[in-house]
């Protein structure tokens, strides 16, 4: 079964550099969510969207800015990078016509800042 | 503001035994909890999604209950092999008509299976 795919999937950059993630979520699902990982932390949300359109907004940095295109893919950038931005960064992508929505992840994009 | 609590942080148990993953939830007002497997440095893996009104899910030697009410839910790992080896997280999804669909984790349980 096709899964969420991530690209790249280790990226890294400097500070201040500007950096730009994707994400092709699961074949007809609609949802799209962007999730943060520092080390040793739990999962942070980011951002999410809805059939194009921004659904919901966690703790993201104005710095960082997302979009879905017409072809539900999503792209996460990050612009003025710092050292704390380094992390796993995580897409997943839903159904909002499958029972419970779930929520099925990326293998991640671990993003290094020097 | 949702707070999900796992406990123990970290546990070691010899192959073949039987385990019990706590997480606890202070908002009770929950649309589902989902339990991920996560490999070091990997993605997340969904195990068992329960729905709010459900009281458990299965799946092979895994084993979710949920009691919203008191805010908990305990994962089941029966006869444990190394190769569960991981670190398990719980999520939860808020209950809102206003499209809140973002997952609250918990900081997960690192699970060591030792032959």
């Amino acid at each position: 079964a096709a899964g969420v795919i991530q690209s790249p999937r280790h990226l890294i950059k400097e500070k201040r550099e500007t950096a730009t993630l994707k994400c092709y979520p699961i074949p007809r699902h609609d949802t799209v969510y962007w999730y943060q990982q520092g080390p040793g932390q739990d999962p942070q949300f980011l951002i999410s969207f809805y059939e194009k359109m921004q659904s919901d907004k966690g703790s993201i940095p104005d710095r960082f800015s997302a979009q879905q295109f017409s072809d539900y893919h999503s792209e996460l950038n990050m612009s003025s990078l710092e050292l704390g931005d380094s992390a796993l960064y995580f897409c997943a992508s839903s159904s909002l016509q499958a029972i419970g929505y779930e929520q099925y992840f990326g293998p991640g994009t671990r993003l290094t800042v020097t | 503001k949702q707070e999900v609590t796992q406990i123990p942080a970290a546990l070691s148990v010899p192959e073949g035994e039987n385990l019990v993953l706590n997480c606890s939830f202070t908002d009770s007002a929950i649309y589902n909890l989902q339990w991920f497997r996560q490999d070091p440095g990997k993605g997340l893996t969904s195990l068992l999604l329960i729905q709010s009104s459900q009281r458990e899910q299965t799946s092979g030697r895994l084993n979710a209950s949920l009691d919203k009410s008191s805010g908990r839910s305990t994962l089941y790992i029966a006869a444990s092999q190394p190769g569960d080896s991981a670190t398990y997280l719980c999520a939860v999804r808020p209950y809102s008509g206003a499209g809140s669909y973002q997952l609250t984790f918990g900081k997960g349980t690192k699970l060591s299976v030792i032959p």
